[in-house]
């Protein structure tokens, strides 16, 4: 069965920081990857997707990044924090054939509290 | 633009009890997707229940399951039996064919009270 991770589970960090969030699947090949981030009481906002190896998709243009530098492995970068970085961070996986690549599952999340 | 609406931000349940959760959406797409997840308070999305547009038949997945009303826009979700375990945001969600983009509702939270 397929199975995501994400690392680290909370993060605390000072405004200017970097940040590096990671996220691995197991158990399927050459999946689609996505990171969204939920904001204290809001719903979900799509950042960063990905089809494939080195191939990056974004939705809302910010101080964040993404880079997929192996098949299952997602990474979710930023080179200064803001205080408006701050949130709950989902990594989510998705088939990419057989009529069930609509369907996301989602990892356990990370939060992050910039201060 | 696609469009996913719940009404209800709040609601509670007595534990055995049955409760319904309201969902509406907006598309000009023909194929497409809705989901329900719920998201506990260890905050984890999980996926609990998926219903494709051309397919008439509700989803059910063992306590939980939906009323899909196509020509209303309307997916809602039924909980029977409801358990403490339930308690949780749930999510309504959309997608359509060949789109990355997961399209979520605000969110209700759904208390089971003992």
């Amino acid at each position: 069965s397929q199975t995501i991770h994400q690392w680290p589970a909370t993060l605390v960090q000072p405004v200017g920081s970097p940040l590096s969030l990671e996220c691995t699947v197991e158990g399927t090949s050459n999946p689609n990857l996505y990171w969204y981030r939920q904001a204290a009481g809001r719903g979900l906002q799509l950042l960063f997707y990905s089809v494939g190896i080195g191939q990056i998709s974004s939705e809302v243009p910010q101080n964040l990044s993404a880079s997929r530098p192996q098949d299952r492995q997602f990474i979710l970068s930023s080179k200064k924090l803001l205080l408006s970085d701050s949130g709950f961070y989902l990594c989510a996986w998705s088939e990419t054939s057989g009529g069930a690549q609509e369907t996301q599952y989602f990892g356990p999340g990370t939060r992050l509290l910039v201060l | 633009a696609q469009t996913v609406t719940q009404s209800q931000p709040e609601m509670s349940v007595q534990e055995a009890e049955t409760v319904t959760l309201s969902c509406t959406y907006d598309t000009s797409e023909n194929n497409y997707y809705l989901f329900w997840y719920k998201q506990p308070p260890s905050r984890q999305m999980i996926l609990v229940i998926r219903q494709e547009a051309y397919k008439q038949q509700n989803a059910t997945e063992n306590r939980f399951s939906v009323n899909f009303q196509k020509a209303a826009k309307s997916f809602s979700l039924k909980i029977s039996d409801s358990q403490l375990g339930d308690t949780a945001m749930y999510f309504c969600a959309f997608t359509w064919a060949g789109s990355y983009q997961l399209t979520f509702g605000k969110g209700t939270k759904l208390s089971v009270i003992p």
